[in-house]
């Protein structure tokens, strides 16, 4: 089992959708849980983080954690072409607190 | 200035040479990592530090060496360089509380 695992995609939905992405983490005391964005070619960016159960809110993303269920996901309102890369689950684990990726989904935005 | 900066950020080598990526940061991160990416494939590790005197191979370390020289200095070298080993590589620093920061990546071919 991955320690950090996430669907490769391509995760298609249309402008102005909700669009839905999900990670699962096989270390069940992490504490630390972060989602990058990664467009072609560029180095991965920090877009979100969330250390406790529930919803986490900025602006048109929104990340949740369910501890017990060891998943992790990030939604994406209004969904732009703009928001078209790769997304990456990050997860602290382990006692000196590696991050570890998931190898990420890839989302497309229609226009 | 980058938080993380890479050297150099584009280099194309001939097989057998040896050569060094350079990795440094501002952050202030005991943890540092160095990864790989192959065109449409997620983040393979290659090797981290968790200090100046704890080393860890990653998944693929095979052809590759590091060295630590301070805290903010985590060095890549390819020996004798191969043409599979043509890729983007990144330097990245964590810390559980507030994430990991990758450097801009260094686009290396090997002819």
């Amino acid at each position: 089992q991955k320690e950090v695992e996430q669907n490769s995609g391509p995760l298609s939905v249309p402008e102005g959708a909700i669009a839905s992405l999900n990670c699962t983490y096989s270390d069940r005391v992490s504490q630390s849980f972060f989602w990058y964005r990664q467009y072609s070619g560029k180095s991965p960016e920090l877009i979100m983080s969330i250390y406790s159960n529930g919803d986490k809110e900025d602006g048109r993303f929104t990340a949740q954690l369910n501890k017990a269920s060891q998943y992790v996901s990030l939604l994406i309102r209004d969904s732009q072409p703009s928001d078209s890369a790769t997304y990456l689950c990050a997860v602290f684990s382990g006692g000196y607190q590696k991050v570890t990726f998931g190898t990420g989904t890839k989302l497309q935005v229609i226009p | 200035d980058a938080d993380v900066t890479q050297t150099p950020r584009n280099r194309i080598t001939k097989t057998g040479k040896r050569i060094m990526l350079e990795c440094s940061q501002t952050k202030g991160h005991d943890r540092m990592y160095w990864y790989r990416q192959d065109p449409g494939l997620g983040l393979r590790l290659i090797y981290y530090s968790f200090d100046v005197k704890d080393i860890n191979k990653g998944e693929i370390s095979d052809g590759y060496s590091v060295s630590r020289q301070a805290q903010a200095k985590f060095s890549l070298s390819l020996e004798s360089a191969i043409p599979n080993q043509t890729a983007l590589y990144f330097c990245a620093t964590s810390d559980p509380g507030v994430g990991a920061f990758f450097g801009q990546g260094t686009r290396l071919t090997v002819v």
